[in-house]
């Protein structure tokens, strides 16, 4: 069974100061693992496809990487929109098409 | 850009009423999935949708039922709605081909039933 941990529950940043947010996991066979923003009261936005351990992507302050065991969403110099709940899910190829999320990581960024 | 709509924002229902929530995909995605989000709990999987009239229980499909007539339109019945089913339920669609198969989600609708 497909399991996802994210760490911590919540993270209240000053604006400017980087962090990161931690997702592991446990999949029998990775076919991917997505990173989503979620707004409050809104459907989760799509952020990040990663395939790989040692692959990365970037979009504005945001970049994910993955290893073989968890994945990590790095957030540099935050502005107060970034604020948000992160989710973090995977899918396998045992044939099971929906995802498993984790819990989520809500991100409160102060001015 | 893909765009996945739900019919409601906003749903009140009285327990055991009938209750239809309606997703429509504009992308001929092969693939289709109802959620729901509950605080603490996280998303949960109710059913998904492979093809037209074709579907597969998730991990919580108890009290829930579904129906996929045409590819674009995946619908989530509550047959007779009790108190907790209250919640945000989700919607999400997803090409079902190749090595990437990113779902993309609706907005929600958020369910209470008094």
């Amino acid at each position: 069974e497909d399991q996802v941990t994210q760490s911590p529950e919540a993270l209240r940043l000053q604006e400017g100061e980087s962090s990161s947010l931690n997702c592991s996991y446990t999949v029998s066979g990775l076919r991917g693992l997505f990173w989503y923003r979620q707004d409050p009261g809104k459907g989760p936005e799509f952020l990040f496809t990663l395939y790989s351990a040692g692959e990365e992507k970037e979009k504005e302050r945001l970049k994910a990487t993955l290893t073989k065991k968890e994945s990590f969403l790095h957030i540099t110099a935050p502005k107060p929109e970034d604020s948000a709940t992160y989710l973090c899910a995977v899918q396998d190829w045992a044939g099971r098409r929906a995802l498993t999320f984790g819990s989520g990581t809500r991100l409160q960024v102060q001015p | 850009d893909v765009k996945v709509t739900q019919s409601s924002r906003y749903l009140v229902k009285r327990t055991g009423e009938k209750v239809f929530l309606e997703c429509v995909q504009d992308m001929d995605h092969e693939n289709m999935f109802w959620y729901r989000q509950d605080p603490g709990l996280g998303l949960r999987l109710i059913y998904f949708s492979y093809d037209v009239k074709m579907k597969e229980k998730g991990d919580i499909p108890e009290g829930y039922s579904v129906s996929r007539e045409k590819k674009e339109r995946f619908s989530l019945i509550l047959e007779s709605a009790s108190t907790n089913q209250t919640s945000m339920y989700l919607c999400a669609s997803s090409l079902g081909q190749g090595d990437t198969d990113t779902q993309y989600f609706g907005p929600g609708t958020r369910l209470t039933v008094l």
